[in-house]
C-alpha cells in the first residue's frame, strides 16, 4: 500500500459545481496534514492545513478522519482558476519527519 | 523577502558530468529539503535538513549530495549525472513545529524549480 494515495482524475466538473477529493495515509501516527495546490510547470503552493476538527475557508472545506486514516477536500461553487492539480501531503507518513506527497489529483473546471 | 530562491531554473548535463543546485531562503527556516517530481510520481523527497549541520536522507537520495553549513542555504550536489535524473527538481522551506509527539515540519514554501535534462 502506498504511503499516501489520491485518485489522479482527471475529473472534469462544470463551472459552479461541487467536487470532492479524497485521500488515504497509510501510517497511524502521521502528524500533520496540508492540501498543496499545483497549476501546470509552476511549483505547489498551500491551499490549507487539515486540523482534526475540520476546517473551511471560503469555497474550501477540509476534513480529517483519523480512525480511517483518511482526509477529504470539497471544493463548492467551482471555478475556472480551480483547475490545477491537488496534492495531499502528510507528514509522518513513512515514518519520522518527513513530508510524503500524494501523486495528486487533476481538476479540470469547464464552462 | 524573497521567499525561496533556486538556480538554475534550467540546466542540460551530459552524462556523467557533475553539477549543484542551488536553493536559498530567508525566512529563517530550520527544515529544508529537496524533491524531485516525475510525472506519475509526486513529488519524492531525496534529501532533508532540520538545521545547519544536520541532514537526513528522503526516499530517494542515491547519487545525490547535499550539505548545511548556513540556516539559509541547501545546494543538492549531483554527483555523477545519469539520464534517470532527468526531472525537476524542487526546494523548499519551512519551519518546525513541535509538541508532545516530537517536532514536525510546517508548511512547506517552494522555490520555482529547476528542470534538469541529463543527455
Amino acid at each position: 500500500r502506498k504511503e499516501v494515495e489520491q485518485d489522479p482524475g482527471p475529473f472534469n466538473v462544470p463551472e459552479g459545481a461541487t467536487v470532492a477529493f479524497n485521500c488515504t495515509y497509510s501510517n497511524s501516527a502521521s502528524q500533520s496534514f496540508f492540501w498543496y495546490r499545483q497549476d501546470c510547470r509552476k511549483e505547489p503552493k498551500l491551499l490549507m492545513s487539515v486540523y482534526s476538527s475540520g476546517n473551511e475557508d471560503g469555497r474550501f472545506t477540509a476534513q480529517l478522519n483519523r480512525a480511517s486514516q483518511y482526509i477529504s477536500l470539497l471544493i463548492r461553487d467551482s471555478k475556472l482558476s480551480d483547475s490545477a492539480t491537488y496534492l495531499c501531503v502528510v507528514n509522518g507518513a513513512g515514518g519520522g519527519n518527513k513530508l510524503t506527497f500524494g501523486t495528486g489529483t487533476q481538476l479540470k473546471v469547464e464552462l | 523577502n524573497a521567499g525561496v530562491t533556486q538556480t538554475p531554473k534550467f540546466q542540460v548535463l551530459k552524462t556523467g558530468q557533475s553539477m549543484t543546485l542551488q536553493c536559498a531562503q530567508d525566512m529563517n527556516h530550520e527544515y529544508m529539503s529537496w524533491y524531485r517530481q516525475d510525472p506519475g510520481m509526486g513529488l519524492r523527497l531525496i534529501h532533508y535538513s532540520v538545521g545547519a549541520g544536520i541532514t537526513d536522507q528522503g526516499e530517494v537520495p542515491n547519487g545525490y549530495n547535499v550539505s548545511r553549513s548556513t540556516t539559509e542555504d541547501f545546494p543538492l550536489r549531483l554527483l555523477s549525472a545519469a539520464p534517470s535524473q532527468t526531472s525537476v527538481y524542487f526546494c523548499a522551506s519551512s519551519y518546525q513545529r513541535s509538541g508532545t509527539s516530537g517536532s514536525w515540519a510546517d508548511t512547506q514554501y517552494f522555490g520555482p524549480g529547476t528542470r534538469l535534462t541529463v543527455l
